[in-house]
C-alpha cells in the first residue's frame, strides 16, 4: 500500500536553529509531492510543493524542500526558524493520475525563545 | 480571501445518532474533498467530488456514512449511525479542478465528539 512516513513526531527547537523534517513515500512512479502546515488555530494550509522541474523547490516564510527521487524524499527545511513557525507539518504526496492525496502522520514543530 | 466554509464547528453527540456535516467550498472549485483526521494522524480522504459526481468513495464506510454534492456546490456528509470510534476531525477541502498537482484548499473543520 502507498505510504508517506514523516519520522519526527515532535521537534522541539530555539529561535534562529535550522530545521530539517524528513519525508518518505512509498510509490513508484511519477509522484506530486506536498508540504502543507496547520498554525495553531487556523487551517491546513499549503506551504509548498513539487511536481516538475527544479527539484529543490521554495515555499512561503522561507521554506524550502528538496526532492530527491532516488532516495523516495522530500525533506523540509529552513535555516532559521522563529517562534512563528510553531505548527504542525503535513507530508503528502499523490501520483500524476487521478489518485488520493496521501497524508503522513506529521510533524509537531515547537520552536522557544 | 476565499475560504472553504464548514459547519457546525464541533459536535458531541451520543452513539447510534445521525450526525451531518456540512461544506461550502470556494466559489467556482469543481472538485471537493471530505477528509477525516484522527487526533494524531495526518488527514485521510473520504470521499471526493468532481461537480456533483463521487470520483472516488473507496475509504467511506458505505454502511453508515454517506455524501452528497446535488448541485455540485455545497456539500452534506452525515453518519448514521454514530459510533465511538467515529470521534475525529472531519475536514473539507476544494480545488479549482481535479489535476492532482492542484493545491487543496482547506475549511476549518467540524470537530465530533461521539459519547
Amino acid at each position: 500500500a502507498q505510504s508517506v512516513s514523516q519520522h519526527n513526531h515532535h521537534v522541539i527547537l530555539s529561535e534562529a536553529a535550522s530545521l530539517e523534517l524528513g519525508c518518505n513515500y512509498s510509490y513508484g512512479g511519477t509522484v506530486n509531492l506536498f508540504w502543507y502546515v496547520q498554525y495553531p488555530g487556523q487551517h491546513l494550509q499549503l506551504l509548498l510543493k513539487y511536481f516538475s522541474g527544479d527539484p529543490l523547490v521554495k515555499g512561503i516564510k522561507g521554506f524550502e524542500a528538496e526532492f530527491i527521487k532516488s532516495k523516495f524524499s522530500f525533506n523540509l527545511r529552513k535555516p532559521s526558524v522563529q517562534w512563528s513557525d510553531t505548527a504542525e507539518y503535513f507530508c503528502a504526496v499523490n501520483l500524476s493520475g487521478n489518485t488520493p492525496l496521501v497524508f503522513g502522520k506529521g510533524t509537531r514543530l515547537s520552536v522557544i525563545a | 480571501e476565499a475560504e472553504v466554509a464548514q459547519s457546525p464547528r464541533y459536535k458531541i453527540t451520543e452513539k447510534s445518532q445521525a450526525v451531518a456535516f456540512w461544506c461550502d467550498p470556494i466559489s467556482g472549485h469543481a472538485t471537493l474533498y471530505w477528509y477525516r483526521q484522527i487526533l494524531g494522524q495526518g488527514p485521510e480522504l473520504l470521499v471526493q467530488f468532481q461537480d456533483e459526481s463521487v470520483v472516488d468513495d473507496s475509504q467511506l464506510p458505505k454502511d453508515r456514512f454517506s455524501a452528497e454534492r446535488l448541485k455540485g456546490v455545497d456539500s452534506t456528509l452525515k453518519i448514521q449511525p454514530a459510533e465511538l470510534g467515529d470521534s475525529a476531525m472531519y475536514l473539507c477541502a476544494s480545488t479549482l479542478s481535479y489535476q492532482p498537482q492542484e493545491t487543496q484548499y482547506f475549511g476549518p473543520g467540524t470537530r465530533l465528539l461521539v459519547l
